[in-house]
């Protein structure tokens, strides 16, 4: 079945800093994946996403890079600040054809330090 | 503009009782999704519906889950009766349409709702 993991379940960053948020996806059929970002207590927020015909998409102060080659996801946050503090979910569809249905990851917690 | 609507937020209830959800999608979307949210866990979805029509429900438990959209607006999410297990955050989303990445598919999740089994 589908699999989607996160290598570090918590990370902790120092306000300022960039952030960097890893994801493996087992099925090389998926075709669109989006980064959501959980607060305590609130549904996910969407935050961005990407086709798999692109391997990088810039928004305001994230990047997602995706290497199909690999299978690996990753979310960058640029000058990461207290707000970003959260859990954060990659999570990936397998095409049209499956319509909208989204497999999620476990989640990583990211701890911004003041 | 309004997003999906949840409530209750919290619901402590015994086992074998039963418990009813309720979602308010943002205004003008066709498509609605249920998930359920262990600790610690992403959402696992447990129905979609496209407008009134329930499309994928294959992670319920068909035996005590059941869900309706009347009218394609506001949808009911049921468990009869609660077990242990049910515990967990209950999430509603909602998209413009059902396939497509981008604007139209891109799913707006509601606050949910925290559902704790004694």
């Amino acid at each position: 079945g589908e699999s989607v993991g996160l290598h570090l379940p918590t990370l902790s960053v120092q306000e300022g800093d960039n952030s960097i948020i890893n994801c493996a996806y087992s099925n090389s059929a998926s075709d669109y994946f989006i980064w959501y970002k959980q607060e305590s207590g609130k549904g996910p927020q969407f935050i961005i996403d990407i086709r798999s015909n692109m391997d990088k998409r810039q928004g305001q102060r994230v990047t997602v890079l995706l290497n199909k080659t690999v299978k690996h996801l990753s979310l960058q946050i640029a000058a990461t600040q207290p707000g970003d503090s959260a859990v954060y979910f990659c999570a990936l569809a397998l095409g049209e054809a499956a319509g909208n249905k989204l497999t999620f990851g476990g989640g990583t917690r990211v701890l911004v330090k003041p | 503009e309004a997003g999906v609507v949840q409530s209750p937020r919290y619901k402590i209830i015994e086992k074998k009782q039963p418990v009813a959800f309720w979602c308010n999608p943002i205004s003008g979307h066709n498509t609605l999704y249920w998930y359920r949210q262990n600790l610690g866990q992403g959402p696992e979805l447990l129905i979609r519906y496209e407008n009134e029509e329930a499309v994928d429900d294959s992670q319920s438990p068909k035996d005590r889950f059941s869900a309706e959209r009347l009218k394609g607006v506001d949808s009911t999410l049921k468990i009869q009766p609660a077990e242990l297990g049910d515990s967990a955050v209950y999430l509603c989303a909602s998209s413009l349409t059902g396939v497509g990445a981008g604007a139209q598919g891109t799913q707006y999740f509601g606050p949910g709702t925290r559902l704790l089994v004694l």
